[in-house]
């Protein structure tokens, strides 16, 4: 089944704890993505990748980092999380760009106490 | 910059039809889309619409697009109860190299019987 995974589903931490949310697809997809979301806020896009090692900022980069060894994976780290980093993380995937389809994750809720 | 505004609610009776708004502020989109996010899931696209297009029907669905006035919305007819979800307008803004979809904050939709 062609689908976007995101590991964990949910994850309490502690500010300053080191995490990864990760990412994959099975779909050959070139463009990835990862957004959060927010209260009255939509999703706001992170950072995005066009294909193996080239990845680029998007709205709201600050505290997160990301890397794309791999086609198939897109993880999301954040160095020291701290309390506003806590919201719902999405990641998506795409055939070839933006204005391809984007298949979307089933999220990732984070709370960072 | 770009902005997708949206109400954040929408309660309709099953049966009825109901209708999403959209604003938006970027000219030159050439896609708008409309998500829906049911609860505890991710994004599913429902359906699309070129910039030059005015109206496209989609069974139960009418996306009808206002270049003048940057107005989308999103008609269902006869709904249901599993329509209840969030919705999301968003729009495509490409530069350079790239683009990123901005979302609307969402309107949440709920069908009572």
């Amino acid at each position: 089944e062609a689908q976007v995974t995101q590991n964990p589903r949910y994850l309490i931490t502690v500010t300053g704890k080191k995490l990864t949310v990760t990412c994959s697809q099975n779909m050959n997809h070139e463009y990835m993505s990862w957004y959060r979301q927010d209260p009255g806020l939509g999703l706001r896009q992170i950072y995005y990748s066009m294909n193996v090692e080239v990845t680029d900022k998007g709205d709201v980069p600050e505290g997160y980092k990301v890397s794309r060894k791999e086609k198939r994976n897109f993880p999301l780290i954040l160095e020291s999380p701290s309390p506003n980093q806590t919201s719902l993380y999405f990641c998506a995937s795409s055939l070839a760009g933006i204005t391809d389809t984007q298949y979307f994750g089933p999220g990732t809720r984070l709370t960072v106490l | 910059g770009e902005d997708v505004e949206q109400s954040l609610f929408l309660s309709v009776r099953e049966g009825d039809s109901s209708v999403i708004n959209c604003t938006y502020t970027d000219s030159s989109s050439t896609y708008l889309y409309w998500y829906k996010q049911e609860p505890g899931a991710g994004l599913q696209l429902l359906t699309y619409i070129f910039s030059n297009m005015d109206m496209k029907q989609d069974q139960r669905l009418t996306v009808l697009l206002n270049k003048k006035d940057k107005h989308l919305s999103l008609r269902i007819a006869d709904t249901q109860t599993g329509d209840s979800a969030i919705y999301f307008c968003a729009e495509i803004t490409i530069y350079n190299q790239g683009g990123k979809l901005i979302f609307g904050q969402g309107t949440e939709l709920s069908v009572k019987p």
